[in-house]
């Protein structure tokens, strides 16, 4: 079946350094990607998505590129800020339900 | 505003008793999921609707039930045999058709713990 796989966390940085998390996927065909972001307990937003090949979705100084060469959709911000603090998930979309399959998540901690 | 709303935040469920968690929806969405996300994982599917009056179960159904009566509502009922009910629980929903068509939308959470 369709999967995900995200980087190990937790991730803890220092206010504006750069940020990458890792997503690679396993799936039949192209499915839609996406990032959601849940703070503490809260329930997911959505942060920035990608329907096909070479599609970059960008939200709030996060990008991430559709990969379909190395099955990925790496979450890069080139300066984080603390209140980006939150864990962070990466998903595909399959299925006649059109259900989401999650990675994870990935905690990410932000030190002023 | 439009949105997704779940009741109660949190909920406390005794031995052998069944409870019932609310989700409504203003959005004016077709699609309607349930989702279970435990300490360090990733969500799992519980039971999905696409249509009122139409339901399917997801990857862990067991010991959950669902009905899907109105547009707007699709509660979520966790039953006394379900072993291991302590969890965080999402609700999600989406339009089925347009260029947003596969996003999904999600509610606030409720949090149920066992005494």
């Amino acid at each position: 079946g369709d999967s995900v796989t995200q980087m190990e966390g937790p991730v803890t940085l220092s206010e504006e350094a750069f940020l990458t998390i890792n997503c690679t996927y396993t799936a039949t065909g192209y499915p839609s990607l996406f990032w959601y972001v849940q703070y503490p307990g809260e329930g997911l937003q959505l942060l920035l998505k990608a329907t096909k090949a070479d599609d970059k979705g960008s939200n709030k100084g996060f990008e991430a590129t559709y990969r379909k060469e190395t099955t990925s959709f790496h979450l890069e911000k080139g300066s984080v800020q603390v209140s980006d603090s939150a864990v962070y998930f990466c998903a595909l979309v399959s299925g006649s339900a059109r259900q989401l399959t999650f990675g994870s998540g990935t905690q990410l901690t932000v030190l002023p | 505003d439009g949105g997704i709303t779940q009741s109660p935040k949190y909920l406390f469920r005794k031995e052998g008793q069944n409870v019932t968690l609310s989700c409504e929806q203003n959005l004016n969405h077709d699609a309607m999921y349930w989702y279970r996300q435990d300490p360090g994982q990733g969500l799992r599917l519980i039971y999905y609707s696409q249509i009122v009056n139409d339901f399917q179960k997801g990857d862990i159904a067991e010991g959950y039930s669902v009905s899907r009566e109105k547009k707007e509502s699709f509660p979520l009922t966790v039953t006394s045999a379900q072993k291991n009910p302590t969890a965080f629980y999402l609700c999600a929903s989406r339009l089925r058709a347009g260029t947003s068509s596969e996003t999904q939308y999600f509610g606030p959470g409720t949090r149920l713990l066992v005494l």
